[in-house]
């Protein structure tokens, strides 16, 4: 079974710290994603990862930035969090391998942050 | 442009009964894929099906049935003999062409089963 595991359940920050989500995958998958979840506006996609040390921006980037130094581990990092931060966040991965539109993404149990 | 609807916000279903949620997308590339997820109040989001737009069959997964009608471009999930536990939001999703990041998610229809 494919196991996507992030490093909290429920996060309490203050405004302005430094905030780092981490998500760690198990099966070896090329992909990772961060998204974010708000009632209303759905899923939205953060930043992806397609490789180690690779990056690319999604529809929502600003405001976070991400680190992927091994293949397992993917950190969504807010440098200054700030209230409109608080939310659902869920980090998924995919194989990468064949065809990309048959690429499933696995989900992690997902962070509740909220930002005070 | 790309676009995935579930028109049913919320449904009531008895326990036991097969319940259909419906999903249509929309979109112009040829090769696509179709996702359901289940999402409980724990947050967690699960996959449960996936079908391809060159998938001669419907996909089954268990309980889990994906009503594929490629003309109409819907992808309805079907359960069968619906369980408690079977309490949740349902996303549908779509990944089509070659884009690693772009999997699109509709906005969900949040299913409760009755005893």
């Amino acid at each position: 079974d494919v196991k996507v595991t992030q490093s909290s359940r429920y996060l309490v920050k203050r405004t302005g710290e430094k905030v780092f989500l981490e998500c760690v995958q198990d099966m070896d998958h090329e992909n990772m994603f961060w998204y974010r979840q708000d009632p209303g506006l759905g899923l939205r996609l953060i930043y992806f990862s397609y490789d180690v040390k690779m990056k690319e921006k999604g529809d929502i980037p600003e405001g976070y930035s991400v680190s992927r130094e091994k293949k397992e581990r993917f950190s969504l990092i807010l440098e200054s969090a700030s209230t409109n931060q608080t939310s659902m966040y869920l980090c998924a991965s995919s194989p990468g391998t064949g065809a990309l539109y048959r690429d499933t993404q696995y989900f992690g149990p997902g962070t509740r942050l909220t930002v005070l | 442009a790309q676009k995935i609807t579930q028109t049913q916000p919320g449904m009531f279903v008895q326990e036991k009964e097969a319940v259909t949620l419906d999903c249509t997308y929309d979109t112009s590339d040829p090769s696509y894929g179709l996702f359901w997820y289940k999402q409980p109040s724990s947050g967690e989001m699960i996959f449960l099906i996936y079908q391809g737009s060159y998938d001669q069959q419907n996909a089954t997964e268990g309980r889990y049935s994906l009503n594929f009608q490629k003309a109409r471009k819907s992808a309805n999930l079907v359960i069968s003999a619906s369980q408690l536990g079977d309490s949740a939001m349902y996303f549908c999703a779509m990944r089509a062409g070659n884009s690693a990041s772009k999997i699109i998610f509709g906005s969900g229809t949040r299913l409760s089963i009755r005893p």
